[in-house]
């Protein structure tokens, strides 16, 4: 079983469209949790941190379920600009080491 | 402004040759990573540096070095045993605690 896992999608919506991306980690003591958007022959860039307590930054939602070992990420009113990949990212202490580990990402498309 | 710089950002190889791809950082991180991205695949971790001096191999370390002789600079050197070097490569740095990575805009590598 992968430590990240993500559905790899594609996901086709339409402009205006609310999308939610899920994600599962294997690791029960990991500690930080991030959502990264990647652009097509791109480096990724920190979308949003996840708090237990869930957060929002504008149309953006994250969820985070320790006791599921789940998080979400929840699109409102999705815009053409939002098309990317989606990548769900845990960090938690692995053979003594402060890691991050990425899933593989979830590609959306939006379209007119 | 802070940031990290990779250099190239297109390098080619010819067979039997080993290569230097360069990163450095100014965020003031300890940690440090390199990343290898093939096409439409996630992220894949060849090296991470937690201090100087210090590195330890990541899940495809065959046929790269890294080294960490300053804390702003981490350089990797994708040798001939590489035998299927062509991919993006992503430099990414990390502060203190549970903080998200940063990653530089990345270098293309192909084989002449």
């Amino acid at each position: 079983r992968k430590e990240v896992e993500q559905d790899p999608g594609p996901f086709n919506v339409p402009e205006g469209a609310t999308v939610a991306f899920n994600c599962t980690y294997s690791n029960s003591a990991s500690q930080s949790f991030f959502w990264y958007r990647q652009d097509c022959r791109k480096e990724p860039k920190l979308l949003m941190s996840v708090y237990s307590s869930g957060n929002e930054d504008g149309r953006f939602t994250a969820q985070l379920n320790r006791a599921s070992q789940y998080i979400s990420l929840l699109i409102r009113d999705s815009k053409l600009s939002d098309s990317a990949t989606y990548l769900c990212v845990v960090g938690g202490f692995s053979g003594g080491y402060n890691k991050l580990i990425f899933g593989a990402g979830t590609r959306l498309a939006v379209h007119p | 402004d802070g940031g990290i710089t990779q250099s190239p950002k297109y390098l080619f190889r010819k067979e039997g040759q080993n290569v230097t791809l360069s990163c450095e950082q100014n965020l003031n991180h300890d940690a440090m990573y390199w990343y290898r991205q093939d096409p439409g695949q996630g992220l894949r971790l060849i090296y991470y540096s937690q201090i100087v001096n210090d590195f330890q191999k990541g899940d495809i370390a065959e046929g790269y070095s890294v080294s960490r002789e300053k804390k702003e600079s981490f350089p990797l050197t994708v040798t001939s045993a590489q035998k299927n070097p062509t991919a993006f490569y992503l430099c990414a740095s990390r502060g203190q605690g549970d903080q998200p990575q940063h990653f530089g805009d990345g270098t293309r590598l192909s084989i002449l």
